[in-house]
C-alpha cells in the first residue's frame, strides 16, 4: 500500500530559487528515503534519514524528519535546470525489508 | 562498474502472450524488487525477494510471476492473466538499511 504522500504534487520555479516538498506517512518507520526520477528513467537514491535523525544534508539537499507529525520535507537549494525531475519519498517500516512509495512531486526548474 | 541492468528497454506484447523482463545486478545485493509505475502514479510493488530461492508477493502480484534461482538475477514474467499490463516496470536491489539501486526500466506496451 502507498505510505508516503507528497505535497505539493507539481512545482514550477525559477533557476536559483529553492524548492521544498513535503511527505507525510501513516505508520512508524525505520527510515525515510527520497528519490529522483528523470522522465522515462529509473529512480536515483538521493538521501536516507533514520527515524532517530531530525535533519540531514547532502550537497544542495536538506531533509528533515518529524516523527511526531509523521512528516518529512526535502529542500533543494539554489535550484538548477538539471534538477527538473519527479521526486518521491519512500518509507521503510522495517520487518519485511520493503519500501512504500508516494506518488511523487514533479518539479520544473525554469532556466 | 557495479549496477543493475534491465532489458529490454521497450517491449511489445500481443494479447494472450506471456513476456519476460530481465533484471540482473552485480552489486552483490541480497534483496531484489519489481515495481510497476503507471503515468502520474507512484511505484507499486509486484514481487520481492530477500534471498535466493525465496520470494514474496507484493501489493499487485496477480498476473505476474518471478523466480530467483541466482543472486544476480530476478526475472519477471507478465502472464496473459494480467489484463492491463501496459506500464513502466522498474527493478531494484538493496542492502539492508540502505537505499535502493534501480535499473533504467522496461516500458511494456500491449499491441
Amino acid at each position: 500500500s502507498q505510505q508516503g504522500e507528497e505535497d505539493p504534487q507539481a512545482l514550477s520555479i525559477q533557476e536559483g530559487e529553492n524548492a521544498t516538498m513535503n511527505c507525510s506517512y501513516k505508520t512508524s518507520i525505520n527510515n525515510l528515503q527520497w528519490y529522483r526520477q528523470n522522465s522515462g528513467r529509473g529512480l536515483v537514491h538521493l538521501i536516507l534519514i533514520r527515524s532517530n535523525e531530525r535533519e540531514k544534508h547532502s550537497g544542495r539537499l536538506r531533509v528533515t524528519l518529524d516523527t511526531s507529525k509523521k512528516s518529512s520535507s526535502l529542500l533543494i537549494t539554489a535550484s538548477r535546470a538539471a534538477d527538473t525531475a519527479s521526486y518521491f519519498c519512500a518509507t521503510d517500516a522495517g520487518g519485511n525489508n520493503r519500501l512504500a512509495f508516494g506518488k511523487g512531486n514533479q518539479v520544473v526548474v525554469i532556466p | 562498474d557495479g549496477g543493475i541492468t534491465q532489458s529490454p528497454k521497450y517491449l511489445f506484447r500481443k494479447e494472450g502472450q506471456n513476456v519476460t523482463l530481465s533484471c540482473e545486478q552485480n552489486l552483490n545485493h541480497d534483496a531484489m524488487y519489481w515495481y510497476r509505475q503507471d503515468p502520474g502514479q507512484g511505484l507499486r510493488l509486484i514481487y520481492y525477494s530477500q534471498i535466493v530461492n525465496d520470494f514474496q508477493k507484493g501489493d499487485i502480484a496477480e498476473g505476474y510471476s518471478v523466480s530467483r534461482e541466482k543472486k544476480e538475477s530476478f526475472p519477471l514474467t507478465v502472464t496473459s492473466a494480467q489484463k492491463n499490463p501496459t506500464a513502466f516496470y522498474l527493478c531494484a536491489s538493496k542492502k539492508r538499511e540502505s537505499g535502493y539501486t534501480f535499473g533504467s526500466g522496461t516500458r511494456l506496451t500491449v499491441v
